[in-house]
C-alpha cells in the first residue's frame, strides 16, 4: 500500500538559512509522482514544486528545490535564503500513475518556523 | 489562471443532520476532489471525479455521498453528521496528470 511518512513535525530556523525537510514514501509503482505543498496559517493549500519519478534532475523552482533519492524512496525539500513568510506547514505528496488511481497521499506535514 | 470557491465556509449542523458543502472551480479541469483535515493531520480523499457525472470513492468515503453534475462543480454531502465532529473539508481540481490546486476550504462543526 502507498504511504508517506514526513518525521520531522516542527522544525525552527533563523531567516536567510537553510532548511531541509524530509519526506519517505511507499510504493509498488515503477512510476509515480511526488509534490509538495504549503498550507499557511489562513488555512490555505499552495502547490510549491513536482518530481516526476523517471525524471533525475532535481526539481528547483525559485527558492525551493528537491533532493530526490529514489534506491532511498526520499524525496526532501530544500529552501533556501528562508524568509518570514515561510512560516507555514508543508505537506509531502504522492501519486502513482501506472495503476491509474487518481489518489495523492499525504503525509502528515511538517511546522517550519522562521525566526528572525 | 483560475479560482476555486467553496461554500458555506463554515458550516453548524446538528448530529444527524444531513449536510452538503459545494465547490465550484474555473479552471476548465476534469478532476475534481474532496479532502478532509483533521486539526493538525494532513489530508485524507473523500471522492474524487475524473469528469462530469463520474464519480470515485476515496479511503474516507463512508458516511459521505459526492454528486458531479456540471464539470465546473463538486459537490459533498456528510449524509448523517457525528457529534463533536469537526474538521476542514478542502475541494480540489486539476487536469489528469497535474498538480492540484486547493480550494481554501469549510470549516465543520457538528453540536
Amino acid at each position: 500500500a502507498q504511504k508517506v511518512t514526513q518525521t520531522q513535525t516542527s522544525i525552527s530556523v533563523v531567516e536567510k538559512t537553510t532548511v531541509t525537510m524530509d519526506c519517505v514514501y511507499e510504493t509498488r509503482d515503477s512510476s509515480y509522482f511526488l509534490f509538495w505543498y504549503k498550507q499557511t496559517a489562513s488555512g490555505e493549500i499552495v502547490f510549491l514544486i513536482r518530481q516526476d519519478s523517471y525524471k533525475k534532475e532535481n526539481a528547483t523552482v525559485g527558492h525551493y528545490s528537491l533532493n530526490f533519492q529514489k534506491p532511498k524512496s526520499s524525496i526532501g525539500l530544500i529552501i533556501t535564503a528562508t524568509q518570514i513568510e515561510d512560516s507555514a506547514v508543508y505537506f509531502c505528496a504522492m501519486r502513482e500513475g501506472a495503476s491509474g488511481s487518481w489518489q495523492l497521499i499525504f503525509g502528515s506535514g511538517t511546522q517550519l518556523t522562521v525566526m528572525p | 489562471g483560475g479560482i476555486i470557491t467553496q461554500t458555506p465556509k463554515f458550516l453548524i449542523g446538528q448530529e444527524g443532520q444531513k449536510l452538503t458543502l459545494k465547490c465550484q472551480q474555473n479552471f476548465n479541469h476534469d478532476t475534481m476532489y474532496w479532502y478532509r483535515q483533521d486539526s493538525g493531520k494532513g489530508l485524507r480523499l473523500i471522492y474524487y471525479s475524473i469528469t462530469e457525472n463520474d464519480l470515485q470513492k476515496g479511503d474516507l468515503s463512508e458516511g459521505y455521498d459526492a454528486s458531479r453534475e456540471k464539470k465546473s462543480s463538486f459537490s459533498l454531502t456528510v449524509t448523517s453528521a457525528q457529534k463533536n465532529e469537526m474538521a476542514v473539508f478542502l475541494c480540489a481540481s486539476s487536469k489528469w496528470d497535474a498538480e492540484q490546486f486547493f480550494g481554501p476550504g469549510t470549516r465543520l462543526t457538528v453540536l
